[in-house]
């Protein structure tokens, strides 16, 4: 994988279900995977940062584990609610760049 | 309190001139960045500094022009606008420049370019 992938695009979930989506990442020279959420209209904002391999991270209803050998990782929501509703990005930092590369996330709606 | 600020949000010109977007961070990071958001809704790295010296520059046409005049501010000059300049300019500072640090992302300048 030479670029910051995700899938699916887009998501539609009923109140109350539980989703995932992933993220794959190139393996070389990795450095950390970080998740924003981009609620329409806003700034992204940081969800979590992730540098070790097999780590799992968690934010009250949300989760990501992390697999940097094979390049992926994973965000969990659970019981999702409407104000849920967002794009979630991924981004990768490989070597010591500062520089973040982004996928194209992905869009969530929750309904009723 | 802001941490991170854009001016002006949103930015209406006609192609040809010359505009600025400014911004300023109060966090005391000292890495900053600015990223523009194309039509697929794609981030893309277009510059960072740190302390105030220009780090990555990303194939970015000339006619844009960063300024750091300390390490709180970053502004965007563009040179004569074409209508592909067009979109959502992000602007983000992190605590540092190496490493898994966390950006922060001011809320955006949308720039239409007639």
């Amino acid at each position: 994988i030479l670029n910051v992938e995700q899938s699916p695009q887009s998501l539609h979930v009923q109140e109350g279900d539980s989703t995932n989506f992933t993220c794959s990442f190139p393996s070389s020279n990795f450095y950390a995977l970080h998740w924003y959420r981009w609620e329409t209209a806003k700034s992204p904002e940081a969800l979590f940062v992730m540098t070790l391999n097999g780590d799992e991270k968690k934010k009250g209803r949300i989760s990501a584990t992390l697999n940097t050998k094979e390049g992926y990782s994973y965000l969990y929501i659970k019981g999702s609610q409407p104000e849920d509703s967002a794009t979630y990005l991924c981004a990768s930092h490989t070597g010591t760049a500062s520089k973040l590369t982004f996928g194209t996330g992905t869009r969530l709606q929750v309904t009723l | 309190d802001t941490a991170v600020s854009q001016t002006p949000k949103y930015l209406v010109t006609q192609m040809g001139n010359d505009k600025s977007i400014k911004c300023e961070q109060n966090l005391g990071h000292d890495t900053m960045y600015w990223y523009k958001q194309d039509s697929k809704k794609f981030l893309k790295i277009m510059f960072s500094y740190n302390n105030k010296e220009l780090i990555i520059n990303e194939t970015v046409p000339n006619r844009f022009s960063p300024k750091s005049p300390d390490k709180a501010h970053l502004n965007l000059h563009i040179n004569s606008l074409e209508l592909g300049d067009s979109a959502v300019y992000f602007c983000a500072s992190s605590p540092r420049l190496a490493g898994g640090g966390t950006q922060y992302f001011g809320p955006g300048t949308r720039l239409t370019v007639l």
